[in-house]
């Protein structure tokens, strides 16, 4: 089973509305957790980087890590189409990081 | 401007032929990566590679090899490709375990 979990599968917001996706995590020995974003046919590129519990903002992206829910969370503010991308969850462990499948974001004007 | 290149971007192969996919990072990171990239699978951890010629195995290694003989390149080798092995394949470097991972744009490989 998939050590990281993402949900929803897709997600359709409106230019301007916020985006919030969800990550559940197997175990809770981690405290390294990161989410990225892969535009269609292109690598991935590092939106925020977490390593407690709380809150850390990035420009428009914020996450919120509980590690006791086994639980990250990101939230884009005021998205725009050029934000229509897959976004990838990664939780650090021994040897490097585990993905999640990732949430398909589109975003209309 | 940090970067990780990665050549070719597309290569088509046919079973059994060898394969060469190459690395490039100038921010002399010590800690490179090789990861494949499937639907419904996501990204799994081929190899990684701590330093010159110090390298592990990740989670899927069978199949595959990889050479590290200059901090800066990190090469992903296929004897005999199969056609499993077609996939889109990513290269990542990082100052340490743990730190944050620079992506490559990617190679698809496609094997007939």
């Amino acid at each position: 089973q998939q050590k990281v979990q993402q949900s929803p599968e897709s997600l359709t917001v409106s230019e301007g509305a916020m985006a919030s996706l969800n990550c559940t995590f197997s175990d809770g020995t981690s405290d390294n957790f990161r989410w990225y974003r892969q535009h269609s046919g292109k690598g991935l590129e590092v939106l925020v980087s977490i390593f407690s519990d709380g809150e850390k903002e990035e420009g428009r992206f914020t996450a919120h890590l509980n590690r006791a829910s086994l639980h990250v969370s990101l939230h884009i503010r005021e998205p725009q189409p050029s934000d229509s991308a897959v976004y990838l969850c990664a939780m650090y462990y021994a040897q490097g990081l585990t993905f999640g499948l990732g949430t398909r974001v589109s975003v209309f004007p | 401007d940090m970067k990780v290149t990665q050549m070719p971007r597309y290569l088509i192969k046919r079973m059994g032929e060898n394969v060469l996919l190459e690395c490039g990072q100038d921010m002399s990171h010590e800690t490179m990566y090789w990861y494949r990239q499937d639907p419904g699978l996501g990204l799994q951890l081929i190899y990684i590679s701590y330093d010159v010629d110090s390298n592990s195995e990740g989670d899927i290694p069978k199949g595959y090899r990889v050479s590290r003989k200059k901090r800066e390149h990190f090469s992903l080798i296929l004897d005999s490709a199969k056609t499993n092995q077609t996939s889109v394949y990513f290269c990542a470097s990082s100052s340490g375990q743990g730190d944050e991972q620079y992506f490559g744009p990617g190679t698809r490989l496609t094997v007939l």
